[in-house]
This record gives structure tokens, sequence and C-alpha cells, in this order.
């Protein structure tokens, strides 16, 4: 089945940029999300990119998306101590809308 | 808008009891969706609605677990008997057709001892 990959933790200090990669397995991916997770909260969705698109930007959050290599990135600029949340990738397959599957998350680590 | 609301956010049970999850999706969504988190294993969809009807349910772990949605509004997940490997995070989320991102209630922690 579909499978999406994330590195466990990352570890930056504050003011410099932080990038969370993820890679999945199908090429029939359709729109690929950003969920942030801080302690004892639920998920809550950062950004999103469109299939046939390459990047986006929104304020300090970057996405980049490689369809080739089927590789998404979300890069923040100047990161922040109340960055430190864990960081979710989501990938939609298309058709039904409970075809969104998760990476098991990458805790973000800011340093001061 | 209140966003998706769960209740109770804390549950502390006993292994034999019978718990009962609430969630109350986002006005107007009609998608609604279960799922659990766990260290282990991450966050898996346990089932999801759509127009409160049940329409994957592939992901329920045991005959032990039920859902259902009788309105728009309202649905539950209910665990009978609980034991002590279902304890995690159980997160509600709701989507509206013809956008695929979901919304996400604070979850509730379920200790089963």
């Amino acid at each position: 089945g579909e499978d999406v990959e994330q590195s466990l933790f990352l570890s930056v200090r504050e003011g410099d940029s932080s990038v969370i990669n993820c890679t999945y397995t199908d090429s029939s991916s359709t729109y690929l999300y950003w969920y942030k997770q801080e302690p004892g909260a639920g998920l809550q969705l950062l950004t999103y990119i469109f299939s046939n698109m390459d990047m986006k930007q929104d304020q300090r959050l970057t996405v980049l998306l490689n369809k080739k290599d089927k590789h998404l990135s979300l890069r923040i600029a100047d990161t922040q101590t109340g960055d430190s949340a864990i960081y979710f990738c989501a990938v939609h397959y298309g058709g039904s809308q409970g075809n969104l599957i998760f990476g098991k998350g990458t805790k973000l680590s800011v340093k001061p | 808008d209140a966003g998706v609301i769960q209740s109770p956010r804390h549950e502390v049970t006993e292994m034999g009891q019978e718990v009962t999850l609430r969630c109350k999706p986002i006005s107007g969504h009609d998608y609604l969706f279960w799922y659990r988190q766990t260290m282990m294993r991450g966050l898996e969809l346990l089932i999801y609605f759509n127009n409160n009807v049940p329409i994957d349910d592939s992901g329920m772990p045991e005959d032990r677990f039920s859902a259902k949605m009788p309105n728009a509004s309202f649905s539950t997940l209910k665990i009978q008997p609980s034991e002590p490997r279902d304890s995690a995070v159980y997160f509600c989320a709701s989507s509206f057709a013809g956008r695929n991102e979901q919304y996400f209630g604070p979850g509730t922690r379920l200790t089963v001892t």
C-alpha cells in the first residue's frame, strides 16, 4: 500500500532555517499537506500543495515538491522556539476522502 | 468557528469497562474521521463517515470498537470492553467534500489500567 516516510527527529538553533523532509511511494498523489502538533494538542493544518505545483510559499513556510523523486519538504525560515512541535506530512491519493496517509511525524526541537 | 470538539479530553478507566468518546465536527462538514495515535504505530485511521454513513471501517481493530454518527453534528466511538492496549490518544477530524484537508479536534487521551 501507500507509504509516507519522515525522519523522526530534527534539532536546530533558534534563528536558523529548518528543513523537514518527507518521501512517499505512490505517484498518484493529488494534495500533499503539512500538519503541526504541539504537546497535548490536535494536529493543526499548516499548509498544503497541489501535485501540479513545485513550490508554495506562505510567510516563513516554503513547501517544495519533487514529483519525480516523490519528495516533499517543509522549510521554516528564522525558526523560533515556538516552532518546536511534531510535524506530519500527509499525502492524499485522490478518490475517497479517506485516502489521506500520514507519516509518523518529525519532532523538531529548537534550541535557544 | 469553534472547530472540532471532543469530549472528554482525558479518560482513565479500568480494564473491562465501557468507554465512550464523543465528537462534534465543524458545522457544514460532511466527512468525519476517527483516528488513534500511539508512539508505536503513529496515526491510524479507524473509521470515517460521509453524510452520517460509515464509508470505511477497515481500520477498526476489533469488534470491541464501534462508532456511530446519529446526526451531522455528533459522533461517538465506543470501546466495550476496554483493554490496556487501547490506551492512546483518539482524534476526531472533519472535512467537506471538494476539499481534502482535515481539521482535527484536540483529542481524547485514554488510559486503561
